[in-house]
Parts: structure tokens; sequence; C-alpha cells
């Protein structure tokens, strides 16, 4: 299984646009990248996911360059209900296995 | 998106008694489920992948005797912590897969069991 890196935590304010960049060397072929933020006590909810290039959705983009070795999650304009835990994953295509979760990136944003 | 549920949400058990968690795809046939722990301000570990019909397939370090899961239906895993103790309190998580073909990887996350063993 691919191991992700991500930084441990980060600082931001209210409106800024935060980008938490995701190393995954090892990715494999079939590899898909997605992201999830999680609440505390709550469980994962996803935000993005894409194979290559850039995805956008109506949350988030998510950039990947083309040797698909990182990724960056882009969130335009936060808020203080963006405080939370990002997590980078890399999974297979399939999805017939579990996804694993690496530290993640503890997101506080100020006002 | 699709749901996935869990209960009970929260669950306070005294020490050598038994608690099971449900899990359950609302809206979807979940023919894998995966069943994580998380430990505060801690990521999440997984423990087991259920499929529906068969054995479980635990993580290195898990007892199976202690996480029993069963997995009856394409919507319903459950996971029982045997004779629970203090250091089996955290936080439950499960997670399901779509049962068809899926143009991505996407698994559905529950909104997690806090067990406190006292």
């Amino acid at each position: 299984l691919a191991k992700t890196t991500q930084p441990i935590s980060m600082d931001s304010y209210e409106g800024q646009e935060v980008n938490i960049t995701c190393s995954h060397n090892n990715i494999a072929t079939n590899d898909y990248i997605t992201w999830y933020q999680q609440f505390p006590s709550q469980g994962p909810r996803f935000i993005i996911q894409g194979y290559k290039t850039k995805v956008t959705n109506e949350v988030a983009s998510l950039f990947i360059p083309a040797d698909r070795k990182s990724s960056t999650l882009s969130l335009p304009r936060v808020s203080l209900s963006d405080t939370a835990v990002y997590y980078c994953l890399v999974g297979d295509y399939t999805g017939r296995r579990a996804l694993t979760f690496g530290s993640g990136t503890r997101l506080q944003v100020q006002p | 998106g699709a749901v996935v549920s869990q209960h009970p949400s929260r669950v306070i058990c005294k020490s050598g008694t038994s608690v099971k968690i449900e899990c359950r795809s609302l809206d979807f046939q979940a023919t894998t489920m995966f069943w994580y722990r998380q430990f505060p301000k801690k990521s999440l570990m997984l423990m087991a992948t259920s499929n529906e019909g068969s054995k479980a397939t635990y993580e290195q370090g898990v007892e199976k005797d202690k996480f029993l899961i069963n997995h009856a239906s394409l919507t319903l895993s459950t996971l029982t912590v045997t004779s629970a103790h203090p250091e089996d309190s955290s936080f439950y998580i499960c997670s399901a897969r779509f049962g068809g073909s899926s143009s991505y990887n996407e698994q559905f996350f529950g909104p997690g069991t806090r067990l406190t063993v006292l």
C-alpha cells in the first residue's frame, strides 16, 4: 500500500485559500487519491477524489502532477467551520481493500 | 451520497461485559465493510475487513476472538467487543463500499461509536 506523508498541522485565517500537500511516492497505477475531512468524534467525510491532473467540486480542488507522486488539496476561502483534520489516502481502483489512514493534517482556522 | 449509520453512537459499559456495535448501509448494498478504531488525537487504524457471507479478515495484532465481526447481510455488519476492558475504550468507525461496479473508489463512513469501558 502506498504510504502518504502530510504536514502534521497548518494554521490559516478566515477567507484565505489553504493548500495541503500530500506526498505518495509509491503510488501504484491503479491507485486513486482521495481526501477526507474529519471533525472530532465524527466519522471521516469524503471531500474529493482524483486520478490525475485537476479535479474540482463545490468544496475543493485537487491538483495532481503528471508523475502522481504528490497531490494538493486546495480549499478556497476557508471559514472557521473548516477547522478539522484532513486525510490524504491512496487506494486501489476497485476499493476492495481498506483505505490506509496516515497521520492527517490538523487545520486550524482563526478568525 | 450514500449513508452509513452506526448504533449506538456512544456506550458505557462495565469491564468484563460484551458490547455490540451495528453498522448499516441505509441506501445501498455493501459487500464489504471495514472496521476502524481511533484513539484520541490519533489517526484511524484498520481493525478488520468484513465481507458479506464470509469470515472477516483481521489486521495483524487484532484479536479475532475479542473483536467478533459478523456480516450477515448486504446492509449490516456488527462488531462485538467481548469481555471489554478499559483499554478497549476508543472510537469505533465503520465504512462501507458500494457493492456494484463503481467508477471510483469511494468508501462511506459511519458517524462512529464512542465506547467507554469503566
